[in-house]
Order: C-alpha cells, then structure tokens, then sequence
C-alpha cells in the first residue's frame, strides 16, 4: 500500500544534541509538510517542499532545518535541541493543488521527540 | 498562524449516540478536510469536501461543506469505541497555495 513512513516512531535526545527525524512516501506525491504538535494542539506547519522548492513559515525556528534529497525522501533537522522541542513530529504530503484541485494531505504516523 | 474555530472542544458521549462537531472561519475556503487522529498516531483524512453545500458520507460519517463556505460540518451516527479520538478540520483557501489552516480539535470520549 502507498503510505507515509516515519522512523524512527520515538527519539530520545539530549538537551542541544542535533538529531535528525526522516520520511519517507511511496504516494510519488511532489509536496511534502513537516508539521510540530504539541499535546492535544493542532499540527503546526514548519516548512514544506513543493519539488525541490523549500518554503519555510516565518515563525519556524532556525534551530529546525530540512532537506529533501529526492522525491521519495525529507528529512528534518533540528540542530540544538531544547526543553521546548518536545513534540510529536508530523510528515505529510499532497499532490500539487493545481493538479485535479486535490489538497489533501496524507500524515505519516508521527515521530514523538522527548529531550533530556 | 490562523486557526479555525472548533466546537465543541470536547465530548463525552455514550456508545450508540449520534455525534455533532463543526468548524467555523471568518474568511472563506475552497476545501474542507476532516482527519481523526488517535493517540500517539499521525492524522488520519476521513472526508474531503470541495463544493460549498457538498454533503459526503463515509459509512457513519457525514460532513457538510457549509454555503456560505465560513463552515463545516461533521456527524459520527451510531458511536462505537473506536470512534474515540480528536477530530480535526481542516480548511484551504482559493490563494493557490499548498498550505492547509487546521482546526483547534474536538477530543471525543465515550463513557462506558
């Protein structure tokens, strides 16, 4: 089945040790989201790839990087890790809105990060 | 960022009720989404709408896109265990972005 892969599912790290969360799809989709959730809020986007095109939020950290070697693969980088970073990481992707007018946006099922 | 206006944002229902949640914005949107998420899970999309006054079904659930396209709708018929969760909407605009506004999540709980 296409789906959205997360690994590792939970990520212990410590206290501004960097640590990388990677995704990967099947869906061949040319979008893809990486999104911050804290406990019972909404999922808060950080940036997403449209292609190769990085657009990232104004509010985003610059402690959070990305990469996106190829279509398939997006990894997420946070560089100094703090208190505050504990989250639940969401990956998602969609095809391009302007294809056939679908947005919808397919999660992996996540990457719970705690830091010590 | 912009968030979407949930209600309610909880529910504590019995096995076998219905189940009523919406979704309110103060500017217009194109698509509406509607996900569940499971503890400790990523969301899961139940039903896209894409036309203002669209109603789509997904076996129990039903949601209504609303016409004046500020709001959405969502009915759970007939609750089971499973239903429990958080239930997110989620909302596009017509500004050609790939960007979604999700809602603030409704938790439901059913009491035994």
């Amino acid at each position: 089945d296409a789906m959205v892969i997360q690994n590792p599912r939970y990520q212990v790290t410590q206290f501004g040790k960097p640590v990388t969360l990677s995704c990967s799809q099947t869906l061949n989709h040319n979008v893809m989201y990486w999104y911050q959730q804290k406990s019972s809020q909404a999922p808060k986007l950080l940036f997403h790839y449209y292609d190769k095109d990085f657009n990232n939020e104004a509010d985003t950290p610059d402690n959070f990087q990305s990469r996106r070697p190829n279509t398939s693969f997006c990894f997420l980088d946070i560089r100094s890790p703090g208190l505050g970073d504990a989250a639940m990481y969401l990956c998602a992707t969609s095809k391009p809105p302007g294809l056939g007018g679908v947005v919808e946006q397919f999660f992996g099922p996540g990457t719970r990060l705690t830091v010590l | 960022g912009q968030q979407l206006n949930q209600s309610p944002q909880s529910m504590f229902i019995q096995e076998g009720e219905d189940v009523s949640m919406n979704c309110t914005s103060s500017s217009i949107f194109n698509t509406w989404l509607w996900y569940k998420q499971d503890p400790g899970e990523g969301p899961v999309l139940l039903i896209a709408l894409y036309k203002a006054g669209e109603l789509t079904s997904n076996g129990r659930l039903t949601a209504q896109f609303g016409i004046t396209r500020k709001d959405s709708f969502l009915n759970i018929s007939a609750s089971i265990p499973s239903d429990v969760g958080i239930y997110f909407c989620a909302g596009k605009s017509n500004f050609g972005n790939e960007k979604l506004t999700f809602g603030t999540g409704t938790r439901l709980t059913i009491i035994p």
